[in-house]
């Protein structure tokens, strides 16, 4: 079994809808990271959390939120989609032991497109 | 704000030769830098880390060194195969808390 996996894969909704991307692992890790990718622009962090009680805004966070239910849950909320919101996004979780590499492990992928 | 620059051109190489991806950074002094692979369509997974204090590190056939003066590091691949074809991204730890900020890749093509 995938240790970070996401839902949906794939979604197509409409200008102003409320979407939800989740995110859940099995791996035991503190930390969990929401980016999106585009064309030309890579990999950029949306949000990020150090544990269930820490939310941080990374680099783009104008228009989307999220929520850490549990240390094993990460979901990224789009209050009211919009088209430029179109993107690849990425979970991703880290031990966050500084004594370890800190690698970050992604899950597959939300493929979202806002019509 | 701190840059990453990674040439954005594909590069092409033959079975069996030395893939070499550079990346350059600016305005910042990062604690550790990442390599990661990314097929298409797919996550990125980890591949190398060095540290500030490391001058090279090495995993197989992989090789990556670390810059610190020329702000730069370069990420090896020896006796490359079709199956290292991929894009590479590196990434920069500037806190040290494991918020990565990614260069945009490089996509590496290895012809049979």
């Amino acid at each position: 079994d995938a240790d970070v996996t996401q839902t949906p894969r794939n979604r197509i909704t409409k200008t102003g809808k409320r979407i939800m991307l989740e995110c859940s692992q099995t791996k035991g890790h503190d930390r969990m990271y929401w980016y999106r990718q585009d064309p030309g622009l890579g990999l950029r962090l949306i949000y990020y959390s150090f544990d269930v009680k820490d939310i941080n805004k990374g680099e783009i966070s104008d228009g989307y939120s999220v929520s850490r239910q549990a240390q094993a849950k990460f979901s990224l909320s789009l209050e009211s989609a919009i088209p430029n919101q179109t993107a690849l996004y990425f979970c991703a979780t880290s031990p966050g032991d500084r004594r370890m590499n800190n690698e970050q492990f992604f899950g597959p992928g939300t493929r979202l497109t806002v019509l | 704000s701190q840059k990453i620059e990674q040439n954005s051109e594909a590069l092409n190489i033959q079975e069996g030769k030395t893939a070499t991806l550079t990346c350059n950074y600016t305005n910042y002094s990062p604690a550790y830098l990442q390599w990661y692979r990314q097929d298409p369509g797919r996550g990125p997974v980890f591949l190398l880390l060095i540290r500030e204090n490391e001058k090279e590190k090495r995993k197989e056939r992989l090789k990556v060194t670390f810059d610190t003066t020329l702000k730069q590091s370069l990420f090896h691949i020896t006796a490359s195969q079709p199956a290292d074809s991929a894009t590479y991204l590196c990434a920069l730890d500037a806190s040290g808390y494991s918020t990565l900020t990614f260069g945009k890749g490089t996509m590496l093509l290895v012809s049979p």
